[in-house]
C-alpha cells in the first residue's frame, strides 16, 4: 500500500483568507514532503519533514506555514497568499527499508489564488 | 549540484509502439537512486520504476523498463506495446544516497495516439 491523501482537491481563496492543505499517510514513513508545482513544470521542494520534524526549509515565504501534528499527518497553512501562489501543491511520503528509499506522491490540491 | 537533463521535451508515438525516453544526469556520487515518475493529465504523480546505483542490472516493471548506463550517467526509459494510458508527463528525478531532496528533469510530454 502506498497511499497518501490529501484534501481538498481543489481550494480557491483570496489573497486574505487563511486556509489549509492536508496531507494523510498511514504507511508509517517517517517523512514527509510538501512540493510545488506550476503548470509544465517539475515539482519545486518546500518543505521536509523528517521524524515530525522540520529538517529543510527551501526558503519558502512565510505565508506558508506547515505543521506535522503526528508521522500521519502534514498540513500546510495559508495565509495572505498572491496570486502567482496559485500551483499544484503535492505532498509525498517517503518509504525507507534497507537499500530501498522512495518517495511517493498523493494526487494534489489544485490551489487558485484570487 | 547535482542535475538531470531530459532533452526531448515531447515525443508522440501511434498505440502499440515502442518508445524510449532519454535522461542524463550529473553527479559526483557513486551511490544514488535514479527514478522515473509518471503524471498523467490527473495530475497525480505515479512511480513507473525504480534503479538503484550500485545494481548493474537494468530494472523492470511490466511494459516499463530502463538501460541503465552508469558511467555515461544515462538513464532511459523504455515503453513497450505502448497504451493510451500511457500519455502522461514524465519526470527522470535522482536522489543521492541518504539524501533527502529528489532533483527532477524538466519532464518529457508523451501522447500515444490511436
Amino acid at each position: 500500500d502506498t497511499e497518501v491523501t490529501q484534501t481538498p482537491k481543489h481550494l480557491v481563496m483570496g489573497m486574505t483568507n487563511k486556509k489549509s492543505l492536508k496531507c494523510e499517510q498511514h504507511m508509517g514513513h517517517r517523512a514527509m514532503y510538501w512540493y510545488k508545482q506550476k503548470a509544465k513544470k517539475p515539482p519545486e521542494l518546500m518543505f521536509v519533514y523528517s521524524y515530525e520534524k522540520l529538517s529543510i526549509n527551501e526558503s519558502v515565504p512565510s505565508r506558508f506555514s506547515p505543521e506535522c501534528p503526528n508521522s500521519s499527518l502534514l498540513n500546510l497553512h495559508l495565509h495572505a497568499l498572491q496570486p502567482e501562489d496559485s500551483a499544484l501543491y503535492l505532498c509525498a511520503s517517503r518509504f525507507q527499508a534497507g537499500a530501498a528509499d522512495t518517495q511517493y506522491f498523493g494526487p494534489g490540491t489544485r490551489l487558485t489564488v484570487l | 549540484a547535482q542535475t538531470v537533463t531530459q532533452s526531448q521535451p515531447e515525443m508522440s508515438v501511434q498505440e502499440a509502439e515502442t518508445v524510449t525516453l532519454s535522461c542524463t544526469y550529473d553527479t559526483s556520487e557513486s551511490n544514488y537512486y535514479l527514478f522515473w515518475y509518471k503524471q498523467p493529465p490527473s495530475r497525480q504523480m505515479i512511480l513507473v520504476i525504480r534503479q538503484e546505483a550500485y545494481k548493474q542490472q537494468n530494472a523492470t516493471e511490466n511494459r516499463f523498463s530502463v538501460n541503465f548506463q552508469k558511467a555515461a550517467k544515462s538513464f532511459s526509459l523504455k515503453i513497450s506495446d505502448s497504451q493510451l494510458g500511457d500519455t502522461a508527463m514524465y519526470f527522470c528525478a535522482f536522489m543521492g544516497w541518504g539524501a533527502q531532496k529528489l532533483v527532477f528533469g524538466q519532464g518529457t510530454r508523451l501522447t500515444i495516439n490511436p
